[in-house]
């Protein structure tokens, strides 16, 4: 079964600074796509970037970037140069591979303070 | 393109009552899902369906019921509602297995 542990329910940033959220997970899975989702006030789920697990390269969308582990199961997103519109509730999704249900984490909340 | 539309946005039910919830998408997309949001417990997945003619149970499955008559439409039943349904519903669909999944806005259900 693919899991997912988000271990800090709640983070808190200065405007400007960097922050990284955490992400572990555990798959049986050899090939895969891993994805973090943003949800603002506004309740839509939005696509924050995506990562395929064959690739040694990090992916990167802008002040988005990610730090992918793959043998230790880890898949962190860094929000660099945070904005006040970062303030959301971000979801780190388990292993989408061929066999894998579509399940979710709990979510970590992001505050951005100015 | 919609992309993926929920109707309606906001719903009150009183116990027992029955209600469909619609879901509808124009990507051609063969997975959609159904999930529940409810505070502290992150997205829970309750019905999925990889293509028409094809439902599988999510996590959290009791209380609902699901079929996919069409590529386009998977509509979530309550058939007899109970308070804890009362909750936010969203549907997502997406392409294939290693696609991101693309979400409805949601629909607010209160159950009194």
């Amino acid at each position: 079964a693919q899991t997912v542990t988000q271990s800090q329910p709640e983070m808190s940033v200065q405007e400007a600074e960097t922050v990284t959220l955490s992400c572990t997970y555990d798959t049986s899975e050899s090939d895969y796509y891993l994805f973090w989702y943003k949800q603002p006030p506004s309740r839509q789920m939005i696509l924050v970037i995506r990562q395929e697990a064959y690739k040694q390269q990090n992916a990167t969308e802008n002040r988005f970037s990610v730090n992918f582990q793959k043998a230790a199961k880890s898949f962190s997103l860094k929000i660099s140069d945070s904005q006040l519109g970062d303030a959301a509730m971000y979801f780190c999704a388990p292993p989408r591979g061929a066999n894998s249900k579509l399940t979710f984490g709990k979510g970590i909340t992001l505050s951005v303070r100015p | 393109n919609a992309g993926v539309t929920q109707t309606p946005k906001f719903q009150v039910l009183k116990t027992g009552q029955s209600m469909t919830l619609q879901c509808a998408q124009d990507m051609n997309h063969e997975y959609m899902s159904w999930y529940r949001q409810d505070p502290g417990m992150g997205l829970r997945l309750i019905h999925y369906s990889v293509g028409a003619g094809i439902t599988d149970q999510g996590e959290v499955p009791n209380g609902y019921n699901v079929s996919r008559s069409t590529t386009e439409d998977f509509p979530l039943r309550l058939l007899s509602a109970a308070p804890s349904q009362t909750s936010v519903y969203f549907c997502a669909s997406k392409l294939a297995h290693y696609n991101e999944q693309f979400f409805g806005p949601g629909t607010r259900l209160t159950v009194l």
